[in-house]
C-alpha cells in the first residue's frame, strides 16, 4: 500500500516553476523518498530520490521539511513536456511501491 | 541502445492460451521486476528478482511465473489467460540505491 498523499491533479503555466507536495507523515528513519514519472503510456521515469537533506540534479530538485514528514518536488520551468503523472514515493530496500500520483497538466 | 527491452511490445490473443513476455536489460543491475499497470492506471508490483533470486512475489495467481536465466534477464509466462489478465505489462532494473529503469511495456489484450 502507498504511505504517501499526493493532490489527484495540478496546474502549471509553461515557463514557471512547479512545485508538486507529497505528504508521507508515517515514513521511517530509513526510508527514502522517490519521484517517479509516467509520461502518457511510457514506462514510469526516475527523477530524483532523497532521504533528508535537499536534493538536485538537471531534471528537478526535491525539498524534504526537516521533519519529513512531507517534500516538494520542483520542475523549475516546466514545458510542455513535463505533462505527466507524477508519483512520490517512500521506501526501503527493493520493493517501490507506486500510489495514484498527482497528473500534472502544463498549460501553454 | 535500449536499457530495459521487453517483447513483444503488443500481445493479442484468446483466453485459455498461454503466453510469454520477455526482458533484458543491459546496464547490469543485480535486481529486476515485473509491474503490471491496468485499465485505471494503478501500477502494482508483481515480482522482483536479485540475482537468479526472487525476492518479491506480490499474491500473484499461480498462472504467473516468472523465470530468470539469469541477472541480465526477466521473462513472465502467463497461463490459462483470463480477460482480467489485459493490462500493460512493465519490466523494470534497479541500481542499488533504488533507481528503477522500466522498459516501454508490453500491452496484453485478452479477448
Amino acid at each position: 500500500d502507498a504511505k504517501t498523499t499526493q493532490p489527484t491533479s495540478m496546474d502549471c503555466a509553461e515557463g514557471r516553476a512547479a512545485n508538486l507536495p507529497c505528504n508521507h507523515s508515517t515514513i521511517s528513519g530509513n526510508e527514502y523518498v522517490y519521484w517517479y514519472r509516467q509520461i502518457h503510456s511510457q514506462g514510469p521515469q526516475y527523477i530524483i530520490h532523497g532521504l533528508k537533506n535537499n536534493e538536485t540534479n538537471e531534471m528537478a530538485s526535491l525539498i524534504i521539511t526537516e521533519d519529513r514528514k512531507s517534500s516538494t518536488l520542483i520542475l523549475p520551468h516546466a514545458t510542455l513536456r513535463d505533462t505527466a503523472v507524477y508519483y512520490c514515493i517512500v521506501s526501503y530496500g527493493d520493493k517501490i511501491i507506486f500510489g495514484k500520483g498527482t497528473r500534472l497538466h502544463i498549460l501553454p | 541502445d535500449t536499457a530495459v527491452s521487453q517483447t513483444p511490445k503488443y500481445l493479442v490473443t484468446q483466453m485459455g492460451n498461454d503466453k510469454s513476455i520477455k526482458c533484458e536489460q543491459n546496464l547490469g543491475h543485480d535486481t529486476m521486476y515485473w509491474y503490471k499497470q491496468d485499465s485505471k492506471k494503478f501500477l502494482k508490483i508483481m515480482f522482483s528478482y536479485n540475482n537468479k533470486e526472487l525476492i518479491i512475489n506480490e499474491t500473484v495467481p499461480n498462472r504467473f511465473s516468472p523465470k530468470s536465466p539469469d541477472k541480465a534477464h526477466l521473462n513472465l509466462h502467463i497461463n490459462s489467460l483470463e480477460l482480467g489478465d489485459s493490462a500493460v505489462y512493465f519490466c523494470a532494473s534497479s541500481t542499488t540505491r533504488g533507481e528503477l529503469f522500466f522498459g516501454e511495456g508490453s500491452r496484453l489484450t485478452v479477448l
